[in-house]
């Protein structure tokens, strides 16, 4: 079945590099999406990477995929206070019933 | 464009008690999605519709239902609402599947209705 894990929090200093992990099981996998969550808001579409590809780069964003390992992780650079939200990460099955799977969101935190 | 709106933004009810949470979406979207969300618990998919005049079960259906008898909105209804079910309920919707890559797949999210039972 598919299953999406995330850790729930983390804290970084501001202007530190921050690095989300998220990890998927199924291997068909073809859609994979981050989304970011404000306080007090709905989610909102980050960044998203196709399966086939390994990297990809927007502004101070990265998205690294290891589909070896089936892992996803999102990179910040020089992370700011106003990026404090809930980041989720979601997968979408390829001919599966198009409704993506969420993990549970990773809390960050960022201080001065 | 609004995007997607939802009705009310907040609601204390009373066991038992009996209401229906509104979502509109202005952008032509086929698929429309309930969710709730609790700490811990990230979003749990509660019912959703590939279009007008359907509507699936999701993961945590029980107490719920729903109805889109028009393609821009997309009803949750509490018949006789619990206490578990104080919870965040956000509506999202999307294109229809196959209409194009991950960029027109994206769920366009409400901003929420946060729902107290007493």
């Amino acid at each position: 079945g598919e299953d999406v894990e995330q850790s729930l929090f983390l804290s970084v200093r501001e202007g530190d590099s921050s690095v989300i992990n998220c990890t998927y099981t199924d291997s068909s996998s073809t859609y994979l999406y981050w989304y970011k969550q404000e306080p007090g808001a709905g989610l909102q579409l980050l960044t998203y990477i196709f399966s086939n590809m390994d990297m990809k780069q927007d502004q101070r964003l990265t998205v690294l995929l290891n589909k070896k390992d089936k892992h996803l992780s999102l990179r910040i650079a020089d992370t700011q206070t106003g990026d404090s939200a809930i980041y989720f990460c979601a997968e979408r099955i390829s001919g599966g019933s198009y409704i993506p799977t969420f993990g549970r969101g990773t809390s960050l935190i960022v201080h001065p | 464009n609004a995007g997607v709106t939802q009705t009310p933004k907040f609601r204390v009810l009373k066991t038992g008690q009996s209401m229906t949470l509104l979502c509109a979406q202005d952008m032509n979207h086929e698929y429309m999605y309930w969710y709730r969300q609790d700490p811990g618990m990230g979003l749990r998919l509660i019912h959703y519709s590939v279009g007008e005049g359907t509507t699936a079960k999701g993961e945590v259906p029980d107490g719920y239902n729903v109805s889109r008898l028009k393609k821009q909105n997309f009803l949750l209804g509490l018949e006789s609402a619990a206490p578990s079910q104080t919870s965040v309920y956000f509506c999202a919707s999307s294109y229809l599947r196959g209409s194009g890559g991950a960029s027109t797949d994206t769920q366009y999210f409400g901003p929420g209705t946060r729902l107290t039972v007493l």
